[in-house]
C-alpha cells in the first residue's frame, strides 16, 4: 500500500514569491491534515480537509491556504513568501477519524532566501 | 501552560534498559493520543495509539493512559541504540469538531540509547 506522497520534497523560493506543495493521500483516506515544522515552534497545525472541506484551522495568516479535490489529494499555497517560513511542510492523511490515526508524508523542506 | 507537554529531555538510557517518556495535556475532553518517532532528517512515523485509560501494548512498546491525571507515557523495554531518536506526544485536543484532523503536538523529547 503505497503511503502518503509530498512533492516536491525540496524548493528554494525568493521572499514574495508564492509556492504551492501538493499531497497525495494514501488510498483511502479522505482525511488530509497539514503541519509547519520548525527547530523553535515544533510541529504546528495549518489546516485539514475532509472530502474538500476545510473542518479545521490553525492560526496562521491568510498567507497559507489550501484546498483538497475529489480524489482526496491536497494542495497548500503560500503567498507572498517571508524568511519565516522556512520549514519543513508535513502532510497527514487519515481515514477521516482519529480512530487509525494519522500518516505523514516525508514532507516538503522548503527553502525561502 | 502548554497544551501538550513532555518531560524535558534529552534522555540517555544504555542498551538493554528500559526508556521512560512523559506527556500531560491541558484539555480534559481529549480522546486520542498518538506516540510518534521522528529520526534526524526524516518525517514522524507513528509508533503507539491509545484511546481507553490503561496500558496498551504493541512489541517492546506499552503506551499508558489516564484521563484522570490528563498523563499519558510510552515505555520502551530493552532499548536499542536504533530507538535512538526524537519522540513526540500528539493529542487530539478536545473533542468532535473541534479536533478533526489537528494533533497538538509535544516539543518532543530526544532519545539517546548507547550501547
Amino acid at each position: 500500500k503505497a503511503g502518503v506522497t509530498q512533492t516536491p520534497r525540496y524548493l528554494i523560493k525568493t521572499r514574495g514569491q508564492q509556492v504551492t506543495l501538493s499531497c497525495s493521500p494514501i488510498s483511502g483516506h479522505r482525511s488530509v491534515s497539514w503541519y509547519q515544522q520548525t527547530p523553535g515552534q515544533g510541529l504546528q497545525f495549518l489546516f485539514e480537509y475532509f472530502s474538500e472541506t476545510q473542518r479545521n484551522k490553525g492560526n496562521f495568516p491568510g498567507r497559507f491556504s489550501g484546498r483538497q479535490f475529489s480524489n482526496s489529494r491536497s494542495e497548500m499555497n503560500v503567498s507572498t513568501l517571508e524568511l519565516g517560513d522556512s520549514a519543513l511542510y508535513l502532510c497527514a492523511s487519515s481515514l477521516g477519524t482519529a480512530d487509525y490515526g494519522y500518516t505523514f508524508g516525508s514532507g516538503t523542506r522548503l527553502t525561502v532566501v | 501552560q502548554k497544551e501538550v507537554e513532555q518531560n524535558s529531555g534529552p534522555l540517555s538510557v544504555p542498551e538493554g534498559a528500559i526508556a521512560s517518556l512523559n506527556c500531560t495535556y491541558s484539555d480534559r475532553g481529549s480522546q486520542s493520543f498518538f506516540w510518534y518517532r521522528q529520526y534526524s532528517g526524516k518525517s514522524p512515523e507513528l509508533i503507539m495509539s491509545i484511546y481507553s485509560n490503561g496500558d496498551k501494548e504493541d512489541g517492546r512498546f506499552t503506551a499508558q493512559l489516564n484521563k484522570a491525571s490528563q498523563y499519558v507515557s510510552l515505555l520502551i523495554r530493552d532499548s536499542q541504540p536504533s530507538d535512538s531518536a526524537t519522540y513526540l506526544c500528539a493529542v487530539n485536543l478536545g473533542a468532535g469538531g473541534t479536533s478533526y484532523g489537528k494533533l497538538t503536538f509535544g516539543q518532543g523529547t530526544i532519545l539517546t540509547v548507547h550501547p
